[in-house]
């Protein structure tokens, strides 16, 4: 157990719709990172989170985003979704701002019907 | 574009037998790191190796840094049926922006 905690696990939904992944970071850590993984592919760096402020993008989409609350939980919002938005989410989370190691959540798998 | 890439995208061997994963990437980093995915699970750290190391063991794992071919190599000896995973390597840039950048893994398989 990564200490990571990721919900929903799964999620299917339709084009067009709008949905809220959440993750509570392992205790201690204060960033953390998204990350995508369609199938059989690596992991699209997203965005980071340190302490509540956005640290650094990626390859994250206009309809994408998401926010760390004070609290250290964040939420990633994906939003007129496409088929192509199928995937694995991951959150990861770190203790500093620069990246050591990283502790990963089981993901969220999200299916757009 | 990913950062690195691993060589080969999938490899198949016998238990007992080592096996062998390179990664290059593109960009002076300052640390490299290897994780482990079981398939559709969470990935797991293996090992970081610092820019301003070469070689670094934990158990059975073995990891090289070349930073002038920039290019690192896993080495997983006396392989086990478990050890089937995907294994990435991640980079940190030195470029700023603190991003963890992933390859697309290479997909190990190992035979009873």
């Amino acid at each position: 157990d990564s200490g990571v905690t990721q919900t929903p696990k799964h999620l299917i939904t339709a084009t067009g719709q709008r949905v809220t992944l959440r993750c509570s970071p392992r205790s201690g850590d204060l960033s953390v990172y998204w990350y995508q993984q369609s199938l059989d592919q690596g992991l699209q760096f997203l965005i980071q989170y340190y302490n509540g402020e956005e640290r650094a993008k990626g390859n994250i989409l206009e309809r994408f985003s998401a926010q760390q609350f004070p609290d250290l939980h964040s939420e990633l919002n994906l939003s007129s979704l496409e088929l192509g938005d199928s995937a694995l989410y991951f959150c990861a989370s770190g203790q500093g701002t620069g990246a050591g190691e990283l502790f990963f959540g089981e993901g969220s798998r999200l299916t757009v019907l | 574009s990913q950062q690195g890439e691993e060589d080969p995208q999938a490899l198949s061997i016998q238990e007992g037998e080592n096996a062998t994963m390179n990664c290059s990437y593109k960009t002076s980093i300052n640390n490299l790191q290897w994780y482990r995915q079981n398939s559709g699970r969470g990935l797991v750290h293996l090992i970081l190796i610092r820019s301003n190391e070469r070689e670094k063991h934990s158990g059975r794992l073995r990891v090289t840094l070349d930073t002038s071919k920039k290019s690192s190599s896993l080495l997983i000896t006396a392989s086990r049926a478990a050890d089937t995973a995907s294994y990435f390597c991640a980079t940190e840039p030195n470029t700023g922006g603190f991003k963890t950048i992933f390859g697309a893994g290479t997909r190990l398989f190992v035979k009873a």
